[in-house]
């Protein structure tokens, strides 16, 4: 069974479509999140949910919002795609804020915009 | 201000010998320190983590060394193998904090 498990796996997408990334997450966890990763590799916090209450939002275009409906899901919807919206985009979950055990990650979602 | 610094963005390393990945930090507030191996087109895997009030922790092949006066951490994978070749991420958080703080990566590649 999947611990982290994110759909679609890839996304192709013309500029200017609406599209939605789903996360859910096995792991009885109450904090789930979405974290971008950029072309130079970096991976960048986006947002978070501690049972379903946002908690973590960093400077994103607000095309981006994130959806809670419970704290197993935590999906991503991004309007109007631009060309530079083109990255990887993970989704984690942890117990609380993580501490040792730190986060688990999904396997990531390969957006392209064309 | 990358508050965690991987210096080296890759090392390659014979199969058998011994890999160190390295790992600085700015914010003396971080409470734990931890690994994370990620594999191309998969999400990163939790490897190892360290509390900020020990020196070291051991886990198999795996050890990471904390030296906190020099802000610095170290992974050590002894004997390397081939399916250690990776992107290896330095990662700490706070306790009061819900974002884990991240550096670039090292990739690690073993040569049979």
């Amino acid at each position: 069974d999947t611990a982290v498990s994110q759909t679609p796996k890839y996304l192709v997408t013309q500029m200017g479509n609406d599209k939605s990334i789903k996360c859910e997450q096995n792991l009885g966890h109450d904090t789930m999140y979405w974290y971008k990763q950029d072309s130079k590799k970096f991976l960048k916090i986006m947002f978070s949910y501690n049972n379903k209450e946002l908690i973590i939002n960093e400077t994103v275009p607000n095309r981006f919002s994130p959806k809670s409906p419970d704290k197993a899901h935590l999906n991503l919807h991004i309007n109007s795609l631009e060309l530079g919206d083109s990255a990887v985009y993970f989704c984690a979950s942890s117990h609380r804020r993580g501490g040792a055990n730190g986060y688990t990650f999904g396997s990531g979602t390969r957006l392209t915009v064309v | 201000d990358q508050q965690v610094k991987q210096n080296s963005p890759s090392l390659s390393v014979q199969e058998g010998r011994i890999s160190i990945l390295n790992c600085d930090y700015t914010n003396s507030m971080f409470d734990y320190f931890l690994w994370y191996k990620k594999y191309p087109a998969e999400g990163p895997t939790f490897l190892i983590s360290i509390s900020s009030i020990k020196d070291k922790n051991e886990d198999g092949r795996f050890t990471v060394f904390l030296n906190k006066s020099a802000k610095h951490l170290s992974l050590h994978i002894v004997p390397s193998q081939p399916g250690d070749s990776a992107v290896y991420f330095c990662a700490a958080n706070q306790d009061s904090n819900y974002q884990l703080i991240w550096g670039a990566g090292t990739k690690l590649i073993i040569k049979p």
